[in-house]
């Protein structure tokens, strides 16, 4: 079974500019989450998305959106980069919709925004 | 906002030895989960205790959940090379809708040979 695919792996943007990021589920996931990891932040919760649907959504602005589309794929955008959006981005999936539940992580996106 | 910290930040064993980190959280929770991270890639999931349960073991890992002290901890015994990694554990709130999981800070673990 393959596990979550993450593309691009590495991507390098300017300031001002927008950024397309792509998360594949496992098969049979409808549960997506995107989470941002920093240095100076840690890892901190995006937005979570099940069944097409956003579940739930972290503290961070605007510039921030994601979707997710019928067959569970899910992508997240940022518009406007800021130097400050430089990080690992990492999306996971889970099985089942309840909080008992363990999430299952791809390698991450690593973008740098010049 | 991260949901609690870990302790210590950075630990450095020999092989053999065990490892043991402590996490500590803020808010009435479902369940805690652990993680561990490989050098800036992604996260794998080691073992998920909830609530209601104190102690839980899977291999060479045990955990152990305090909710009156709002505390964790990942003891991980007879460390290897192998266990070279940054472990996180992570929080999903009590009545939340989903999967949301609060990361701690993390603790970084150097197993030397």
């Amino acid at each position: 079974k393959a596990g979550v695919t993450q593309t691009p792996r590495y991507l390098i943007k300017t300031r001002g500019q927008q950024v397309t990021l792509s998360c594949s589920p496992i098969s049979g996931h409808r549960s997506v989450s995107w989470y941002q990891q920093t240095p100076g932040q840690g890892l901190q919760f995006l937005f979570e998305y099940f069944s097409e649907t956003q579940r739930n959504k972290g503290n961070f602005p605007g510039r921030f959106s994601g979707r997710q589309f019928s067959n569970s794929r899910s992508e997240m955008n940022v518009s406007t980069l800021e130097l400050g959006d430089s990080a690992l981005y990492l999306c996971a999936s889970s099985h089942r919709q309840g909080p008992n539940t363990e999430a299952f992580f791809g390698q991450g996106t690593r973008l740098t925004v010049v | 906002s991260q949901q609690g910290e870990e302790d210590p930040q950075a630990l450095s064993i020999q092989e053999g030895e065990n490892a043991t980190m402590n996490c500590s959280y803020k808010t009435s929770i479902n369940n805690l989960q652990w993680y561990r991270q490989n050098s800036g890639r992604g996260l794998v999931h080691l073992i998920l205790i909830r609530s209601n349960e104190r102690e839980k073991h899977s291999g060479r890992l045990r955990v152990t959940l305090d909710t009156s002290k709002k505390s964790s901890s990942l003891l991980i015994t007879a460390s290897r090379a192998a266990d070279t990694a940054s472990y996180f554990c992570a929080t999903v709130e009590d009545k939340a809708a989903g999967n949301k999981l609060t990361f701690g800070g993390g603790t970084r673990v150097l197993v030397k040979p």
